[in-house]
């Protein structure tokens, strides 16, 4: 079946230092690939997402890119903020499928 | 902007009652998704419904909880008698028309119930 897994957090960094998320995936077929955050109180929103193999989504200084030799979305952002500080959720989607498969999250905080 | 709006936002109750949570999507769509999240389970996905009409219930826990879309505007989800372990933040999400086929889902900002 089709599955995510993230690392584990908690993830605590200081401001703008280096960030990465690890996702990697099991999927039939071709899958598209997303990164949804989850700020404070609030519901997921979208953050970036890739639909095809090599392909790079980008959002809010945030990439991912999608390695399917690697089964990997891997999130990255050069320098965080104090405001990334969220829970991150990988997710998939097959193609025809409507159902997103989430990963477990990662909660992400960064520190002044 | 597509999105949703849920009610109530917070629900805390005492076991056995009845919990009822709404859903009221503010823009068109064609599918509607039910999900819970919880410290130990994640985020699970529970039931959804295209075009008004429930495709997937596989997630829903046990005869507890029931869901209902009576019309393209309203989704209710209903836990009958309500248990501590149900305690949790429960989604309403939609596919925006424009966005169906992507994967791109719209959240509410959720229902957080906490069960006695």
């Amino acid at each position: 079946g089709n599955s995510v897994t993230q690392m584990e957090g908690p993830v605590t960094l200081s401001e703008e230092a280096f960030l990465t998320i690890n996702c990697t995936y099991t999927a039939t077929g071709y899958p598209s690939l997303f990164w949804y955050v989850q700020y404070p109180g609030e519901g997921l929103q979208l953050l970036l997402k890739a639909t095809k193999a090599d392909d790079k989504g980008s959002n809010k200084g945030f990439e991912a890119t999608y390695r399917k030799e690697t089964t990997s979305f891997h999130l990255e952002k050069g320098s965080v903020q104090v405001s990334d500080s969220a829970v991150y959720f990988c997710a998939l989607s097959t193609q025809g499928a409507q159902k997103l498969v989430f990963g477990q999250g990662t909660r992400l905080t960064i520190n002044p | 902007d597509a999105g949703v709006i849920q009610s109530p936002r917070h629900e805390v109750t005492e076991m056995g009652q009845e919990v009822t949570l709404r859903c009221k999507p503010i823009s068109g769509h064609n599918s509607l998704f039910w999900y819970r999240q919880t410290m130990m389970r994640g985020l699970e996905l529970l039931i959804y419904f295209n075009n008004n009409v429930p495709i997937d219930d596989s997630g829903m826990p046990e005869d507890r909880f029931s869901a209902k879309m009576p019309n393209a505007s309203f989704s209710t989800l209903k836990i009958q008698p309500s248990e501590p372990r149900d305690s949790a933040v429960y989604f309403c999400a939609i596919h925006g028309l424009r966005t169906r086929g992507t994967g791109e889902l719209f959240f509410g900002e959720g229902s957080r119930l906490t069960v006695l």
